[in-house]
């Protein structure tokens, strides 16, 4: 069964410490493996599409990473506007185009 | 630019009543798509529409029907709503099915009693 697992649940961080987000993932085969924002209240918001092994993508203080199984977002001196829900999202090879998401990172970082 | 808007924002149902979730984007996006969003579940898909005139089930499609109006609309119905359906409802948008980022709406609060 294809599964996505993100580690940890919460993450409490300082204004300036970097850290990192995990998100694992046991599929059958990886078509690409997506990472979103969703702050309180509101839809999840597109951050980064990776495709291959070895891949790294950069937005600002964030930086994506992806492995063969799994794939991590660094955050690199982190502000509090930083703060919100990091959700992980794979698609599996086939036609459906299915997202399979896992359950989130939520990030505080306090000033 | 609006991208995906979903109405109602918040929705209390009783039990067995029937109700429909609209949502429309103005990007152009071929594939559609319907989550909910539940604690401790995840993201799951509903149902998703790959193009206009075309529609699949999700993974959690018991309970709902869809509609794919035209290329911008894509309703989701309950026809009898449950309790076990109580939660937040997404809908989003892409440009195609593969590999492509998705704009989401910012969701449909509903409960039901």
């Amino acid at each position: 069964e294809d599964q996505v697992t993100q580690s940890p649940e919460a993450l409490r961080l300082q204004e300036g410490e970097s850290s990192s987000l995990n998100c694992s993932y046991t599929v059958s085969g990886l078509r690409g493996l997506f990472w979103y924002r969703q702050d309180p209240g509101k839809g999840p918001e597109f951050l980064f599409t990776l495709y291959s092994a070895g891949e790294e993508k950069e937005k600002e203080r964030l930086k994506a990473t992806l492995t063969k199984k799994e794939s991590f977002l660094h955050i690199t001196a982190p502000k509090p506007e930083d703060s919100a829900t990091y959700l992980c999202a794979v698609q599996v090879t086939g036609n459906t185009g299915k997202l399979i998401f896992g359950q989130g990172t939520t990030l505080q970082v306090k000033p | 630019n609006a991208g995906v808007t979903q109405t109602p924002k918040f929705q209390v149902l009783k039990t067995g009543q029937s109700m429909t979730l609209q949502c429309a984007q103005d990007m152009n996006h071929n594939s559609m798509y319907w989550y909910r969003q539940d604690p401790g579940m995840g993201l799951r898909l509903i149902y998703y529409s790959a193009s206009e005139g075309t529609t699949d089930k999700g993974e959690v499609p018991n309970g709902y029907n869809v509609s794919r109006l035209n290329k911008r609309e894509f309703s989701l119905r309950l026809e009898s709503a449950a309790p076990s359906q109580t939660s937040v409802y997404f809908c989003a948008s892409s440009e195609g099915l593969l590999l492509y980022g998705y704009t989401f709406g910012s969701g449909t609060r509903l409960t039901v009693v």
